[in-house]
């Protein structure tokens, strides 16, 4: 079955540093998403994208934050300026449809320091 | 941010009972709910979904209840498997946005 997939699986970064967040979403699917989870609190939206745009983010994501889709096949999530507050797992997610459900990835745990 | 709510953080059921896994949500706008699964170290699975026009939708093992008038959704799988032990997610959205709300999730745990 395909995957979402996403590198590395563990970054460690410090703060105000720059990182970037890699993903392979499935390869027909069209709409792409980040979503985070804080240690012990939900899982939460960030942003969707869908034919090389943002079409909806959260207030989280502020400008320190932006997405790219850079060839057909790369989803990334980049944040400029690292904050302690941003460590948490990171989860990309695609779908083919906008009424079929999501496929996640297995997560990106960022680590600040 | 409590529109979806997950009242119980774990339950324990013996392998082969039914296991009811409840959601409640307060955002009356809100029109597809789904399930998803989580073990350790990996994403959210997609289980199963229902819409507001259905009361229920069964998939297997898994069925999910919509009582609309009590804004409340439940999850009954039967027979639970120790396969099944994970955390659970319900969540939601309504047709006026794209982004998924989340509970807070329950782990089950499924006991031989």
């Amino acid at each position: 079955e395909p995957e979402v997939t996403q590198t590395p699986s563990h970054q460690v970064t410090q703060m105000g540093q720059e990182v970037i967040l890699r993903c392979v979403p499935i390869s027909n699917h069209l709409y792409f998403y980040w979503y985070r989870q804080i240690l012990g609190q939900k899982v939460e939206f960030l942003v969707s994208f869908y034919n090389n745009e943002i079409s909806e983010k959260s207030e989280i994501f502020d400008d320190q934050f932006s997405v790219e889709r850079p060839d057909g096949s790369n989803f990334t999530l980049k944040i400029r300026s690292t904050k302690l507050e941003d460590s948490a797992m990171y989860f990309c997610a695609s779908k083919g449809t906008v009424n079929s459900p999501l496929h996640f990835g297995n997560g990106t745990r960022l680590t600040v320091t | 941010d409590q529109q979806v709510k997950q009242n119980s953080p774990s339950l324990s059921v013996q392998e082969g009972r039914i296991s009811i896994l409840n959601c409640d949500y307060t955002n009356s706008m809100f029109d597809y709910f789904l399930w998803y699964k989580k073990y350790p170290a990996e994403g959210p699975t997609f289980l199963i979904s229902i819409s507001s026009i259905k009361d229920k939708n069964e998939d297997g093992r898994f069925t999910v209840f919509l009582n609309k008038s009590a804004k409340h959704l439940s999850l009954h799988i039967v027979p639970s498997q120790p396969g099944d032990s994970a955390v659970y997610f319900c969540a939601a959205n309504s047709y006026n946005t794209d982004k998924l709300i989340f509970g807070t999730g329950t782990r089950l745990q499924v006991f031989p």
